[in-house]
């Protein structure tokens, strides 16, 4: 069974605080790494995706790094805004599988 | 504005009803998907379609029916559900199933109840 696991579940943090989040993936197989921002009411929007080691991404205030090798990937959000309020989503791709699995994501909620 | 759409947005039905989801994209995709979400849970793929065809069946029950008639467009028929079916509805499309290197494109979800 292939796990993607992330952390933390949920986060509360103030305007203007800077915080990361984690997914861990198996690094066996390794084909691809998504970054997905669900606001509620809305469909999922794609952030990164993300394919060799030691990748690094950045969109405005967004970042995300990649190491395969340990199977792990971090997103940043720098000075969070309270519309980056959303479930962020991580999803693995293997090369034997031929689909996406999605971590249960982490709901960030940012306070005016 | 999402460029997948999906219709209906809410969805309740019996068990006996007979429905379908649809869901339509005109980026030019060529790979389409279906995933299931339960509360808290993560989305799990259902089916895929690459140039309209079957490609992935993950071993769903067949009271969920899927179908491609063309590029643009992808159906889920429902029949006979059962209550624990009751679940948001995700339709996503990727440029093609070659690999994991491009981003899916999601619509905002068919939210179903089983009564």
């Amino acid at each position: 069974i292939l796990n993607v696991e992330q952390s933390p579940q949920s986060l509360h943090v103030q305007e203007g605080d800077s915080t990361n989040f984690t997914c861990s993936f198996p690094s066996s197989n390794f084909y691809a790494l998504h970054w997905y921002r669900w606001e509620t009411a809305k469909s999922p929007e794609a952030l990164f995706v993300m394919t060799l080691n030691g990748d690094e991404k950045k969109k405005g205030r967004i970042s995300a790094t990649l190491n395969t090798k340990e199977g792990y990937s971090y997103l940043y959000i720098k000075g969070s805004q309270p519309e980056d309020s959303a479930t962020y989503l991580c999803a693995y791709g293997s090369s034997n599988t031929g689909k996406l699995i999605f971590g249960q994501g982490t709901t960030l909620q940012v306070k005016p | 504005d999402t460029e997948v759409t999906q219709t209906p947005k809410h969805l309740v039905m019996g068990m006996t009803n007979k429905k379908s989801l649809k869901c339509e994209q005109h980026m030019g995709h060529r790979a389409m998907y279906w995933y299931k979400q339960k509360a808290k849970k993560p989305p799990e793929l259902m089916f895929v379609y690459s140039y309209e065809k079957l490609s992935i069946n993950e071993s769903v029950p067949s009271r969920f029916s899927p179908e491609c008639p063309n590029s643009s467009l992808l159906n889920l028929h429902l029949h006979a559900l059962q209550p624990e079916d009751s679940a948001l509805y995700l339709c996503a499309s990727s440029q093609d199933l070659g690999g994991f290197d491009q981003p899916q494109h999601f619509g905002d979800g068919t939210r179903l109840s089983i009564l």
